[in-house]
């Protein structure tokens, strides 16, 4: 059974490109999660869809960040213009939300370098 | 030179020794907690879970306490082996029916 699936798995651009990460959930899952790792801040959660909604984006930093998902098997993450201060992994979880929160499962991440 | 960053607690274990993993939660209203495990390179991986109507769960060689009282977690690793090394992240739902609040992680090293 495959798990959530992402890519590239590593991504390195100069600042001023722009990134595009991607994402596919579980099958039969209906909510998805953008998250970002990094040193200073741990885990932090940019975006939520349930039901390839955007319900909460209140973590994406700013409007350089955007997210879509136009289906319930694929979610795209993009990043432009993109900042060094970008840098960091991201990753996309996984969710079957009935009501109630659940496990949460966690792609490979995407590892953002940017120059 | 200053160090910069989360501060992450670590816990070195022997190889064939339990290992206990705590995490202090913020939110009273929390009544979901899990476990991940991440290894190096890797994106975290589920171990457990709990909910708040319960106070222990066992999964095989780990078990997680809840203590709602005073708002603590934590995870038994039976009989800890090398694969066993990695960060430890709890992670709470603060109520919500979605959203996870991670703690900074334990690293914890399993020495042979």
């Amino acid at each position: 059974d495959a798990g959530v699936i992402q890519s590239p798995r590593h991504e390195v651009t100069e600042m001023g490109q722009e990134v595009t990460l991607r994402c596919k959930p579980i099958s039969g899952h209906n909510s998805l999660f953008w998250y970002r790792q990094t040193m200073m801040r741990g885990l932090e959660l940019l975006i939520y869809f349930n039901n390839n909604v955007p319900i909460d984006d209140s973590g994406m930093p700013e409007d350089r960040f955007s997210a879509k998902m136009p289906n319930a098997s694929f979610s795209t993450l993009k990043i432009q213009p993109s900042e060094p201060r970008d840098s960091a992994v991201y990753f996309c979880a996984s969710s079957l939300v009935q009501g109630s929160t659940d496990t949460q499962y966690f792609g490979p991440g995407t590892r953002l370098t940017v120059l | 030179g200053e160090s910069v960053g989360l501060h992450l607690p670590t816990l070195s274990v022997q190889e064939g020794d339990n290992s206990i993993i705590n995490c202090a939660y913020s939110n009273s209203a929390s009544d979901y907690f899990i476990w991940y495990k991440q290894e190096s390179g890797k994106g975290p991986q589920f171990i457990i879970d709990i909910r708040s109507n319960m106070d222990k769960r066992q999964g095989q060689r780990v078990t997680v306490l809840l203590n709602k009282t005073v708002k603590h977690l934590s995870l038994q690793i039976a009989a800890t082996q090398p694969g066993d090394s990695a960060v430890y992240f709890c992670a709470e739902n603060g109520g919500d029916d979605y959203k996870l609040s991670f703690g900074a992680g334990t690293t914890v090293t399993v020495r042979a």
